[in-house]
């Protein structure tokens, strides 16, 4: 079955920074979802992303999809101590849809 | 709009027993899946269950099993528990079969310590 990487494991920041993080895939997909999980919590959906799409925005959050790179970044802006979670994207072909380990982000104030 | 619900939401269980998680999807949702969390792991898809059928099984043992019901509300049962299933079970649901563009919407869990 397909899953998604992220890169890095993970990643520590100041509170206003920018946060990106990436996602490799290895075979063709639908589309690719980003979800949060803050800690001993569920995910949480954040948004996904067409294999038509090239970019798609939601509020402070920016992801970028090249399909040709199978990759993926999301980029977070204006980052927040609440934003300290772990990332994790998945793909969905025609498998279910399977997680990679998360980028695990720390917002320090 | 409720969300996932899934009780209980911690569960200290001893070796060779077997435990019952229960999931209620939101309302209107058909699909429910299922995963095992642990930190060496990650997250392991389970099952998912759409309109009371099984439509994929990850790789666990016979040992795992699940079901659901006309309502969609899911239940997974562990038999003969090892202390490797100690994990956070998380439960989703969507309103599609998972291939489809629905996202999931996760539970926060069932933490479940094997002793």
């Amino acid at each position: 079955s397909q899953q998604g990487e992220e890169d890095p494991q993970a990643l520590s920041i100041q509170e206003g920074e920018n946060a990106t993080m990436n996602c490799s895939y290895k075979t063709s997909i639908n589309n690719l979802q980003w979800y949060r999980q803050n800690s001993g919590r569920g995910l949480v959906h954040l948004i996904l992303i067409r294999s038509n799409e090239r970019e798609k925005h939601s509020g402070r959050l920016r992801v970028t999809l090249d399909t040709s790179k199978k990759s993926s970044s999301l980029l977070i802006t204006a980052s927040r101590a609440a934003d300290t979670a772990s990332y994790f994207c998945a793909t969905a072909p025609n498998t279910p849809l399977v997680f990679g380990k998360g980028t695990r982000l720390s917002v320090i104030a | 709009k409720a969300g996932v619900t899934q009780t209980p939401r911690y569960l200290i269980k001893t070796r060779g027993q077997q435990v019952t998680l229960s999931c209620s999807p939101i309302s209107g949702h058909r699909s429910v899946s299922w995963y095992q969390q642990t930190p060496g792991q990650g997250l392991q898809f389970l099952f998912e269950y759409f309109s009371e059928t099984q439509r994929n099984k990850g790789n666990f043992p016979g040992r795992f099993s699940g079901r659901q019901f006309s309502n969609s509300r899911s239940e997974m049962n562990v038999s003969t528990l090892e202390l490797g299933d100690s994990a956070l079970y998380l439960c989703a649901s969507s309103l599609e079969f998972m291939q489809g563009d629905s996202p999931l919407h996760f539970g926060n869990g069932t933490r479940l310590t094997v002793t």
